[in-house]
């Protein structure tokens, strides 16, 4: 069965510097990942998709992830963080489900990002 | 804005009463989708219609159901309800369906039952 797993439940940065949210998977073949971000009191906003093309993935806002099949990882990095990244950060795997072969999105727990001035 | 458009932003309710929920997905997009926001359970996939079809279940309670209309816009009814069905319900949309097709969130529903 596909799983993800956010290692950390709250990471806090100050502003300016790198930023670092992990997430392991578990799949029996190559999945498709997701880094999807939630703002307070707003929906789920799309980062960037990983559908076994590169495995450096950009997304927007200068957030990139890379996915390394040998450690089962798609952590999502940016080099410098703003003010406004901070929000709840949602690692996500996109699950084959063998009783009606249909996809469905499995999220992990969540990474709260507080980012300090 | 993702052009998902959910109604009402809040609802408060008793236990014991039904209440529908509204989706209008973006426009071309044929799947959509289901999801339970809560502090214990996280983000969980309910249900899915593509193009007026349920085309796979979650973790969807037998109180809850949904469907999707001709004009793709999509209802979710929550009946018996209890003080555990308090959550943020969202809608997505995408395409088609399949895993490469990302998803595209609505601003939710916030249910709270009293």
């Amino acid at each position: 069965a596909q799983s993800v797993t956010q290692l950390d439940s709250h990471v806090s940065v100050s502003e300016g510097t790198p930023v670092l949210l992990r997430c392991n998977y578990s799949s029996s073949y190559s999945p498709s990942l997701f880094w999807y971000v939630q703002h307070p009191n707003k929906g789920l906003q799309l980062l960037l998709k990983y559908t076994s093309a590169a495995t450096l993935v950009k997304g927007i806002n200068g957030f990139e992830a890379e996915f390394k099949k040998s450690e089962t990882s798609f952590h999502l990095t940016k080099p410098s963080a703003h003010m406004s990244d901070a929000a709840e950060y949602f690692c996500v795997v996109s699950a084959l489900s063998s009783m009606d072969s249909s996809y469905k999105l499995i999220f992990g727990s969540g990474t709260r990002l507080l980012v300090r001035p | 804005d993702s052009g998902v458009t959910q109604t009402p932003k809040h609802l408060i309710t008793a236990t014991g009463q039904r209440v529908t929920l509204r989706c209008s997905p973006r426009s071309g997009d044929l799947s959509v989708y289901w999801y339970q926001q809560s502090l214990d359970q996280g983000l969980q996939f309910l249900i899915q219609y593509y193009n007026g079809e349920e085309r796979a279940k979650g973790n969807i309670l037998e109180r809850f159901s949904a469907q999707q209309f001709p004009d793709l816009h999509s209802e979710l009814n929550l009946s018996s309800l209890e003080l555990g069905d308090s959550a943020l319900y969202f809608c997505a949309s995408s395409p088609r369906t399949g895993d490469v097709y990302e998803q595209y969130f609505g601003p939710g529903t916030r249910l709270t039952v009293t």
